[in-house]
Order: structure tokens, then sequence, then C-alpha cells
């Protein structure tokens, strides 16, 4: 069955520090992967995706994750976390369709300065 | 440009009554889904809208839950017979469609079921 599974439900990290976000997702297929970022009262917004090529993707706001399909991870990275960073983050897996998404129960993010 | 919208923003109903959730998908876009997403939980999928094709509801929790899409734009999700286990954020995305593109999400409608 699909599933993404975010092991850390909350994670606190100091301003300046460096941060990665963990994701392993479960897939029968080659997996299209998502990070979207919920700020509170906000939607949620897309931060980057994976759907081949180059497994280390660049995103919005200095997000980085890479795609290590071994270990069937997706984990996301930023080497210097800024206080509005602060929100939910979503790993998110998608079936090559398009009809379907499976996210992770997310994790929140606490900086403190 | 105008991104997807949703209303209402908040709604509480009474135990046993039904209630209606609108989206509107950003314009051109062929792809609409809707997602439940509770206290403390992730995202959990419920319908998805792909042009006139006919919708995918394996995520619909119950029969109390429906969903149509009008001419390709606007969805609404009802709620017949609301029971407390309901109360959640509902957020509708949309996508360009076809594959796999990335989901842009409305601020979502949070009910409370009392």
């Amino acid at each position: 069955a699909q599933s993404v599974t975010q092991p850390d439900i909350h994670i606190t990290v100091s301003e300046g520090a460096s941060l990665e976000l963990r994701c392993n997702y479960s897939y029968g297929a080659t997996p299209y992967l998502f990070w979207y970022v919920q700020s509170p009262g906000q939607g949620l917004q897309l931060l980057l995706k994976y759907f081949s090529g180059d497994t280390l993707v660049q995103g919005i706001k200095g997000f980085e994750a890479e795609f290590k399909r071994s270990q069937s991870s997706f984990n996301l990275r930023k080497p210097s976390v800024h206080w509005s960073d602060a929100a939910e983050y979503f790993c998110a897996v998608g079936a090559p369709s398009g009809n379907q998404f499976y996210f992770g129960t997310g994790t929140s993010l606490t900086v403190i300065p | 440009g105008a991104g997807v919208s949703q209303s209402p923003s908040n709604k509480v109903t009474e135990k046993g009554k039904d209630v209606e959730l609108r989206c509107d998908p950003i314009s051109g876009h062929t792809a609409l889904y809707w997602y439940r997403q509770s206290l403390g939980q992730g995202l959990e999928f419920l319908i998805y809208f792909q042009g006139n094709s006919a919708p995918d509801k394996s995520g619909l929790p119950s029969d109390r839950f429906s969903a149509e899409r009008t001419g390709g734009s606007v969805s609404t999700l009802t709620i017949q017979r609301t029971q407390q286990e309901d109360s959640a954020v509902y957020l509708c995305a949309s996508s360009l469609g076809g594959t796999v593109y990335e989901q842009y999400f409305g601020p979502g409608t949070r009910l409370t079921v009392t």
C-alpha cells in the first residue's frame, strides 16, 4: 500500500542552524515526490518537487531535498533556518496518473531565537 | 492571478444537519482535489475530478459524503447528516491535470459539528 511517513512530529531548531526533515515513502512505482509547507492560517504551498532526473532538487525559500531510491527517502534540508520558516511541513507522493496523492502526517517546526 | 478560493472559511453546524462546501479552482486547471485534514493528522484524500471524466471517489469515507463539479470548474462537497467526527478542515486543490502536476491549495473550510 502507498504511504508516506514523517517520523518527526515536532522539531525545534535555533535560528541560523541547519535543518533536516525526514520523509520515507512506500510506493510501488516510480514516485513523484513533493514537499509542502503550511504556515499558520495559510494554505499549503509547494516548496519543491521531484519527478525524475537529478536526485537533488532545489526549491523555494532556500530549501532542497534529496531523493534516495535505495532508502525510499526524500528528506528536506535547509542550511540556515530563519524564524519565518516556523510552520508545518508535509511530504507527499503522487500517483503518476495524477489522480491520487498521499500525504504524511506532517512535521511541525519551531524556530527559537 | 487568483488562486484557489473556498467558502465558507468557517462553518459551525449541528449534528445531523447537511453542509455544502464550495471550491473555486484556478482558471484553466482541469484537475480538482478535495482533502480532509483532521487535528494532528495529515491530509486525507477524498475525491479527484479530472476534466469531464468520472471522478475518483475512492477516498470518500462514507456515503454521507458526495461531491460534484459543475462545468468543469466550481466544485461542491456535500456532507449529509453530519457527525462530530466530520469536524476537520476541508481543503481543495487544483492543478493543470493530465499527469502529476503540482497542486495549488485553497485556504480551507474549517467545519465544526456540535
